[in-house]
């Protein structure tokens, strides 16, 4: 058990539909990363958070946003959702944030989209 | 910009056999480097990393992996895998000194164990 903890663990949607994906990190941990994962473009970062603010972005569509809340568990909205959207994603989190410190990834959330 | 290259996408191999599991990264500056394995259905677990120093790194269930700077390599490698060892394995970089410290993934190899 990673200690990082993900939600929903399944999600099936339609096309154009909006949904959120809740991640909290582990106890202690400052900064949460969301990645994505698919068959055709394998894991791809998506954005990095450090205690409230934004720290990095990835290829992260512009129909996606994120943010990390006083509490530090951080939500993934994607909107205006389309068939390729489908894939899992994971959330991971580290003590600091810096590049040394291992990051500790959840179960992910498979995302279904009809 | 950074990539990870690992080389085989498959590798089968007989139980108690050794494996080696190849990568490569390309990068102009000095990186941390990290494997993580995924079980089916389940998250990325670490297996071990290098930050600095000796360049073998030792991690759990009996891997090691050895950093060479000169072929910008990290390969995995276990002298005798179990069935259990079944996988996907990811190898995975990050650049030191940046602000931002997101993992830049190869595309996996998968560990096949038969008897």
């Amino acid at each position: 058990d990673s200690g990082v903890t993900q939600t929903p663990k399944h999600l099936i949607t339609a096309t154009g539909q909006r949904v959120t994906l809740r991640c909290s990190p582990r106890s202690g941990d400052l900064s949460v990363y969301w990645y994505q994962q698919s068959l055709d473009q394998g894991l791809q970062f998506l954005i990095q958070y450090y205690n409230g603010e934004e720290r990095a972005k990835g290829n992260i569509l512009e129909r996606f946003s994120a943010q990390q809340f006083p509490d530090l568990h951080s939500e993934l909205n994607l909107s205006s959702l389309e068939l390729g959207d489908s894939a899992l994603y994971f959330c991971a989190s580290s003590l600091t944030g810096d590049g040394h410190q291992p990051q500790h990834f959840g179960d992910g959330t498979r995302l279904s989209i009809l | 910009a950074q990539s990870v290259t690992q080389l085989d996408s498959q590798v089968p191999v007989f139980e108690e056999a050794p494996v080696e599991l190849r990568c490569n990264y390309s990068s102009s500056v000095s990186v941390y480097l990290f494997w993580y394995v995924q079980y089916p259905n389940q998250g990325l677990q670490l297996l071990l990393k290098y930050l600095s120093g000796s360049t073998l790194v030792k991690g759990i269930n009996g891997f090691e992996a050895e950093f060479n700077k000169s072929q910008t390599s990290f390969h995995l490698r276990k002298p005798s895998v179990h069935i259990s060892d079944t996988a996907e394995y990811f190898c995975a970089v990050s650049e030191r000194g940046q602000a931002g410290t997101a993992l830049i993934f190869g595309k996996g190899t998968t560990l096949s164990v038969s008897s």
